[in-house]
């Protein structure tokens, strides 16, 4: 299993500003995610960030809005832009075992308040 | 698209079984994996189902069948640290390899 990182932890943030959000994993990796979830909600898939493409969005999810870098194995951001009300959320980042998409581990997650 | 349906709450006593239903719609998928998510909490990966039938591992197992589109997840010997969300998600190859969440059930364990 991977150990995963992110920075901040939560952060109250006014409309109109953007916001880096920073996943650290301690180990490589090829595919890593990042996903939305509203407090109990499910889970909603805004990129994978796989190191040496481009990230590949979902319907719904635009890259001037949510921009991704991936500058190595181990490392991702995800930025949230011109922020309103509507982006407050929980941002998480996750990574597949291997080539096991479907054995994920996730970040504790990102708590963002839009004011 | 997919969509996957869970019940929304359930409810058990300690000690007792129980089981945590999904149902889904999809063009095709490669299997169906369970997470648990406490309050506050990362989700964590529990099982997966690459082919029909029982996957067991100690007290959580879980089951596939892709002519009904149904799947469960089946809790043991259930304890109060038990008491989470838990999500079914759908492996997708199709638009890229990911995975498609359900709706998620918060279970309940009391004494």
């Amino acid at each position: 299993s991977a150990v995963i990182s992110q920075k901040p932890s939560r952060d109250i943030c006014q409309r109109g500003t953007s916001l880096t959000i920073q996943c650290q994993v301690d180990s490589q990796v090829t595919m890593m995610f990042w996903y939305r979830q509203q407090p109990g909600q499910s889970l909603t898939l805004i990129a994978t960030a796989n190191q040496g493409s481009e990230a590949t969005y979902e319907s719904g999810f635009v890259i001037d809005k949510f921009p991704i870098s991936r500058p190595n194995l181990t490392f991702s951001t995800l930025t949230v832009s011109n922020m309103s009300p509507e982006d407050s959320s929980i941002y998480l980042c996750s990574v597949a075992a291997g080539t096991r998409v479907y054995e994920q581990y996730f970040g504790p997650g990102t708590r963002l308040t839009v004011t | 698209g997919q969509s996957l349906e869970q019940p929304s709450e359930v409810t058990a006593v300690e000690g007792a079984i129980v089981q945590i239903n999904c149902t889904y719609q999809t063009s095709g998928f490669y299997g169906l994996s369970w997470y648990q998510q406490h309050d506050g909490g990362a989700p964590t990966f529990l099982s997966y189902n690459a082919l029909d039938g029982l996957e067991e591992t100690g007290r959580f197992s879980s089951f596939l069948s892709r002519s009904d589109s149904y799947g469960y997840l089946l809790l043991q010997e259930l304890q109060m640290k038990d008491s989470a969300s838990y999500f079914c998600a759908l492996g997708i190859t199709g638009g890229g390899n990911k995975l498609t969440f359900g709706t998620g059930t918060q279970l309940k364990v009391e004494l």
